[in-house]
């Protein structure tokens, strides 16, 4: 079965500073991992993907993603927060041959001026 | 302009009061599927389609039927609304379920409440 667990609710950081969010997978066959991301009063949309091929997934925005098989971990990272990055993110995995998708319950980005 | 459109977005009801969400995609997308979004558990898939007349139960199907009779539209029907299904919708699409580059496509959502 799969399933992701985001260890985090929200994460506030100051403008500048670098962010981290993190998420952990468990997954029975080789994973493809997501990182979305919600506007307030928005849709989702997708920042980046890992489908097997590089671990270090770039994406848009800045963001990227570094997937550790032995850490069961796709952590998302920015070196430098922008006041348009506040917003909700949300990890998601897909086993192969699975065809639905698992969400975790999202992280809440708070960036401070 | 490639979209995901939801209809309606706002809709209060009462209990027991059959209702339709429709969802439609202009991206010949052959994968289609309906999420509820609920404070502190993330998006929980309820139905998704392969392709037309092929649905399958995702995650919460209960209280839910969906349809899907052409390639471009995938409405959400509940026959029987309860207050628990009070909730956010999102309907998405995209090529395969796992998306392209893109990843899948989400609508803006619909905000059902249930009283």
């Amino acid at each position: 079965a799969q399933s992701v667990t985001q260890l985090d609710s929200h994460v506030s950081v100051s403008e500048g500073t670098p962010v981290l969010l993190r998420c952990n997978y468990s997954s029975s066959y080789s994973p493809s991992l997501f990182w979305y991301v919600q506007h307030p009063n928005k849709g989702l949309q997708l920042l980046l993907k890992y489908t097997s091929a590089a671990t270090l997934v770039k994406g848009i925005n800045g963001f990227e993603a570094e997937f550790k098989k032995s850490e069961t971990s796709f952590h998302l990272t920015k070196p430098s927060a922008h006041m348009s990055d506040a917003a909700e993110y949300f990890c998601v995995v897909s086993e192969t041959g699975r065809r639905a998708l698992t969400f975790g319950s999202g992280t809440r980005l708070q960036v401070q001026p | 302009e490639a979209q995901v459109t939801q209809n309606p977005r706002y809709l209060i009801t009462v209990t027991g009061k059959k209702l339709t969400v429709t969802c439609s995609q202009n991206m010949n997308h052959e994968y289609m599927s309906w999420y509820r979004q609920d404070p502190g558990l993330g998006l929980r898939q309820i139905y998704y389609s392969m392709n037309v007349e092929v649905t399958d139960k995702g995650d919460v199907p209960e209280g839910y039927k969906v349809s899907r009779k052409e390639k471009r539209n995938f409405p959400l029907i509940l026959e029987s609304p309860s207050p628990n299904q009070t909730s956010l919708y999102f309907c998405a699409s995209s090529s395969t379920p796992r998306g392209s580059t893109k990843g899948q496509y989400f609508g803006p959502g619909t905000r059902l409440t249930v009283t």
